[in-house]
């Protein structure tokens, strides 16, 4: 049973709306991380957290917002959707100084 | 932060064939990880190796922490194995992956 998901798996938006994208873990993990990747490229760290109630910036923080509620959720906000947005992203979980678990991801378009 | 480049950025085998990959970052790595990708698809940890030689299966991870640099070889390359493989270090104190763009591998027939 996959340990990280994803939900929605694809979304599409309206530029200047509001989408909150969510992920849930099973590996008992203190760490969650979101990223994006773009057509062609590597996945950039956005938000991550090692604690419930507590969120760290990434490398790309702006435009973005994230909440940690519980161990095993970690929710990436978007208030105000722009074009620049539209990519895939991905969820994952990890243990300190180990190696890290993905979702599945999830395909955002913004129109 | 850390810069990565992975080399090559393609690489086309026929079915049988080795493949080797390689990775050089720019700041010294406590964490290192490879990663596979399906077109469209979520990524797949296959070698967690910040240090040494690592072996699972038919991939084997070389890192050389000093040198700031990894390799991956894919020995007797199969069909399934066409995808992009990442490499990600990450720093000292830090969880964050940095990502190379990535080495895109199609084996034929």
């Amino acid at each position: 049973e996959a340990a990280v998901t994803q939900s929605p798996r694809s979304k599409v938006a309206v530029t200047g709306g509001k989408v909150t994208l969510s992920c849930h873990q099973t590996n008992n993990h203190d760490y969650m991380y979101w990223y994006r990747q773009d057509t062609g490229h590597g996945l950039r760290l956005i938000h991550y957290s090692y604690v419930a109630d507590s969120t760290e910036k990434g490398d790309i923080p702006d435009g973005y917002k994230a909440s940690r509620p519980s161990q095993e959720n970690f929710s990436l906000i978007l208030e105000l959707a722009s074009l620049s947005q539209t990519a895939v992203y991905f969820c994952a979980s990890s243990e300190q100084n180990y190696e890290q678990y993905f979702g599945p991801g999830t395909r955002l378009t913004v129109l | 932060g850390q810069q990565v480049q992975q080399s090559p950025a393609s690489l086309v085998l026929q079915e049988g064939e080795n493949a080797e990959l390689q990775c050089n970052f720019s700041s010294t790595a406590t964490q290192l990880q490879w990663f596979y990708q399906r077109p469209g698809g979520s990524l797949v940890s296959l070698l967690y190796n910040p240090s040494g030689t690592k072996h699972t299966g038919r991939l084997t991870s070389t890192t050389v922490t000093k040198e700031r640099r990894s390799s991956l070889h894919i020995s007797s390359s199969q069909i399934t194995d066409s995808g992009t493989y990442f490499c990600a270090p990450s720093n000292t104190g830090y969880q964050n992956f940095y990502f190379g763009k990535g080495t895109s591998l199609t084996v034929i027939p």
